[in-house]
């Protein structure tokens, strides 16, 4: 089973509508969670994270965490054409903060 | 805030030439740092982790080396590129175990 795993998608929602995309990983252990945005040729973009002892709230975006079914959940809400990217799920293993991502979820808004 | 700066943007390079990428960051002190590649339709994968001068954990094995000369200098090198370094290199650093990774622009390298 992979460390962090993502539905490659892609996934198409109208704008306006809210997005939901998952990320599944296997450490039961795993205290944060961060979500990063990657347009088509470009570095990841931090969007937000969460610790295991609750969800937040950012403006049009929410993380969700469910630590008895080991995963974690961004929404966007009021989704626009400019949201249109690749998210990527990332989790600490190994220790020392380093990262282990999932492959992504590409999402398109459309018009 | 921290700012990471990578370059070159773009090289293309052939296959047996050395490899140079230099990433340097500025905002913080003593920050980890990280270099990761993704490859073309693939996920970030984790190649080296620094927590200090000199100190690098290579995650996976391979053809290149990287080194920390300075407290925020990481350098990304090959002797001998192969057609599979193919790839987009990104430099991350976090400014402690436990805050989150932030990412330079990246280098795209084609191996011809």
């Amino acid at each position: 089973q992979k460390e962090v795993e993502q539905n490659s998608g892609p996934l198409s929602v109208p704008e306006g509508a809210i997005a939901s995309l998952n990320c599944t990983y296997s450490d039961r252990g795993s205290q944060s969670f961060f979500w990063y945005r990657q347009y088509s040729g470009k570095s990841p973009e931090l969007i937000m994270f969460i610790y295991s002892n609750g969800d937040k709230e950012d403006g049009r975006f929410t993380a969700q965490l469910n630590k008895a079914s080991q995963y974690v959940s961004l929404l966007i809400r009021d989704s626009q054409p400019s949201d249109s990217a690749t998210y990527l799920c990332a989790v600490p293993t190994g220790g020392g903060n380093k990262l282990t991502f999932g492959t992504g979820t590409q999402l398109k808004v459309e018009l | 805030s921290q700012t990471i700066h990578q370059w070159p943007a773009t090289l293309v390079q052939p296959v047996g030439s050395p490899l140079s990428l230099e990433c340097t960051v500025e905002g913080t002190s003593n920050p980890n740092l990280y270099w990761y590649r993704q490859a073309a339709g693939r996920g970030l994968q984790l190649l080296f982790y620094s927590v200090g001068i000199g100190q690098i954990s290579s995650e996976v094995p391979q053809n290149l080396s990287a080194s920390r000369p300075q407290d925020r200098q990481f350098i990304l090198s090959s002797k001998k590129l192969l057609l599979s370094d193919s790839g987009f290199y990104l430099c991350a650093s976090s400014e402690n175990n436990n805050s989150p990774l932030h990412f330079g622009n990246g280098t795209r390298l084609t191996v011809t």
